[in-house]
């Protein structure tokens, strides 16, 4: 099956800083890659996706790129705020709807 | 309110003791599944389902069973929780591979 594996564990920036997660993938037919953010106590919550037809997509703040031949994908958190802390996760699939999720990230934003 | 409701939110059970969580999606979507999950390891699959009556075991299904005989419900059974299965578990629906998740159900077993 798919293997994710999820960089760094923990993160910790200044307000105002940008943050950068990475991941790579071991299934070069997985497809769809989306980044969940869980706020503590919370449900995980889908803050971004990117399909392999897409080198790059952008939603205010937040980014996610893709390198399809090297199977790797980023989140890029730009100017961080201190309600971006969480822990951050990402995921990939074959088009399906099996997710397989890597070890996820905590990200503090010190004000 | 598009929505994944799951119950119980908090559990402490008895090695042994059968247990039902409930699911319940509004979404009419086809595929649900549930997750555990445990610090360090990230969001493991159980089982998913990807239409009525068709289940199929994820990536940890030892010692859990699921049914899906309606649309909207997918319920995760622990025939005999172990304390190996005290864990944060959530159930959610997807469509075209996003994931809605569940408010989460922590399981003690002790």
């Amino acid at each position: 099956g798919e293997n994710v594996e999820q960089h760094p564990s923990t993160l910790s920036v200044q307000e105002g800083d940008s943050a950068v997660i990475k991941c790579t993938y071991s299934d070069s037919a997985s497809n769809y890659f989306p980044w969940y953010k869980q706020e503590l106590g919370k449900r995980p919550q889908l803050i971004i996706d990117i399909r392999s037809n897409v080198g790059e997509k952008k939603d205010q703040r937040i980014a996610v790129t893709l390198n399809k031949t090297a199977k790797h994908f980023s989140l890029h958190i730009t100017e961080t705020q201190p309600e971006d802390s969480a822990v951050y996760f990402c995921a990939a699939s074959k088009g399906a709807n099996n997710l397989f999720f890597g070890t996820g990230t905590r990200l503090t934003v010190i004000p | 309110e598009a929505q994944v409701t799951q119950n119980p939110r908090y559990l402490i059970t008895v090695t042994g003791k059968k247990l039902t969580v409930t699911c319940s999606q509004n979404m009419n979507h086809e595929y649900m599944s549930w997750y555990r999950q445990d610090p360090g390891l990230g969001l493991r699959q159980i089982y998913y389902s990807m239409n009525v009556e068709v289940t199929d075991k994820g990536d940890v299904p030892e010692g859990y069973k699921v049914s899906r005989k309606e649309k909207r419900n997918f319920p995760l059974i622990l025939e005999s929780p172990s304390p190996n299965q005290t864990s944060l578990y959530f159930c959610a629906s997807s469509l075209a591979g996003r994931a809605f998740f569940g408010q989460g159900t922590r399981l003690t077993v002790v």
